[in-house]
């Protein structure tokens, strides 16, 4: 059974700043995924992560992955207030291909 | 637009009751699947469904039942409402054999009082 771990759950952090947002998962996952929620809404697909050592980039965000360390990434470059989230990360297991999400992380972008 | 429409948006029900929430998606997608987010947000899958099997995640109560009329429409039966259903309830769909990744609805709000 595939089991994700996400940390940190909670990051508040200065505009301006830099910092990373951690996915480990427990066994072979057919692609890696990075979401984003804000309050009251719906699940927003960030990235698709498909093989190991994928890096992907919008904005101030960039994903990666590792599959041998079973780890990844999402790193936020300079954030900004508009970045504030909750961010989860999810793989991908099993005939149906259900997403195993991990606990979100709650980003706060102080100014 | 093409997108996974849920509806009621929000439900609020007594205990015992039995409500459905109803999904449909117009992307063409094989697969739906319902998930539940807690209050700490944790979402969690219940059922994944296709034309050829249904998956049942083992920890969902057998008073959840998904009910498939068609390939576009997934929807969520619930039957005797407790207390603990209180979450906000998402449906998605991909497609299996070609990667277009998911596609989430909205959420139904269920506020069990």
């Amino acid at each position: 059974e595939l089991k994700v771990e996400q940390n940190p759950l909670f990051l508040s952090m200065q505009e301006g700043k830099n910092y990373t947002i951690y996915c480990n998962y427990s066994t072979t996952s057919d692609r890696l995924y990075w979401y984003r929620q804000d309050p009251g809404k719906s699940l927003e697909s960030l990235f698709v992560l498909l093989s190991n050592g994928a890096v992907k980039q919008e904005g101030r965000l960039m994903a990666s992955l590792d599959t041998k360390a079973r780890l990844s990434t999402l790193h936020i470059t300079a954030a900004v207030h508009d970045l504030s989230a909750t961010y989860f990360c999810a793989g991908e297991s099993g005939s149906a291909r259900q997403l195993t999400f991990g606990s979100g992380t709650q980003l706060t972008v102080l100014p | 637009d093409t997108a996974v429409s849920q509806t009621p948006k929000y439900l609020v029900t007594q205990m015992g009751n039995d409500k459905s929430i109803k999904c449909e998606q117009n992307l063409g997608h094989d697969t739906m699947y319902w998930y539940k987010q807690d209050s700490k947000k944790f979402l969690k899958i219940m059922f994944s469904y296709n034309n050829k099997e249904l998956i049942i995640n083992e920890t969902v109560p057998n008073r959840f039942s998904p009910k498939s009329p068609d390939k576009a429409h997934l929807n969520l039966h619930i039957n005797s409402l407790e207390l603990g259903d209180s979450a906000v309830y998402f449906c998605a769909s991909s497609h299996l054999d070609r990667f277009y990744g998911y596609t989430f609805g909205s959420g139904t709000r269920l506020t069990v009082v």
